[in-house]
């Protein structure tokens, strides 16, 4: 079994919709977790991170862990064509231990 | 994701060569990360770097050959590579003791 399971979709909706991504996770060691957005051709880029289990909102983006059920997911209102991309979600085991477990990744594209 | 830089950005290599691939970070951080990142597969992790040492190497063939000379710099030197080494290898940085990774663009590696 993966750490960091992903649906790599596509998942495709229209502009303005809300958009769910989510990922599950194996190991009660991550400490806090991490989503990425990935462009085509780019590297992957630091979108929200969260230690506990709750919510995190940061404008469009809300950031959701639940560790009781091992489920994390980001949500995107109003999503707009420039949300296309790849979202990679990560867990972490925090102190000294510098090391992120992926997920594949889900692609999304936002049609106008 | 301007500060993390890599390059080149593209390669295209044979078998036999030898090439290095050069990542420089100017973000103050002093843990340096490099990943392969294949089509449909999640980011490995290959080799972390914290204050220099290197802390991780994550079963990595000795085809790949790290080298960190300070904080800011990760080279990882490449030869007698084979066609399944063609990848996106993507350098990343943090503090040691966060975990919030910020990547550089990636170079596209293709090994013919």
């Amino acid at each position: 079994q993966k750490e960091v399971e992903q649906d790599p979709g596509p998942l495709s909706v229209p502009e303005g919709a809300i958009v769910s991504l989510n990922c599950t996770y194996s190991n009660s060691a991550f400490q806090y977790f991490m989503w990425y957005r990935q462009y085509s051709r780019k590297g992957p880029e630091l979108l929200m991170y969260t230690y506990s289990s709750g919510n995190k909102e940061d404008g469009r983006f809300t950031a959701q862990v639940d560790k009781s059920s091992k489920y994390i997911s980001l949500f995107i209102r109003d999503s707009q064509p420039s949300d296309s991309a790849t979202y990679l979600c990560a867990g972490g085991y925090g102190g000294a231990t510098n090391k992120l477990i992926f997920g594949t990744g889900t692609l999304l594209a936002v049609q106008p | 994701e301007t500060g993390v830089t890599q390059t080149p950005r593209h390669l295209v290599m044979g078998m036999t060569n030898k090439k290095s691939l050069k990542c420089e970070q100017h973000l103050g951080h002093n843990a340096m990360y490099w990943y392969k990142q294949s089509a449909k597969k999640p980011l490995e992790l290959m080799f972390v770097y914290n204050f220099k040492e290197q802390t991780e190497n994550n079963s990595v063939p000795s085809r790949f050959s790290p080298e960190c000379p300070n904080s800011s710099h990760l080279f990882l030197h490449l030869h007698t590579l084979q066609p399944e080494d063609s990848a996106l290898y993507l350098c990343a940085s943090s503090q040691p003791d966060l975990n919030t990774q910020y990547f550089g663009p990636g170079t596209r590696l293709t090994v013919l």
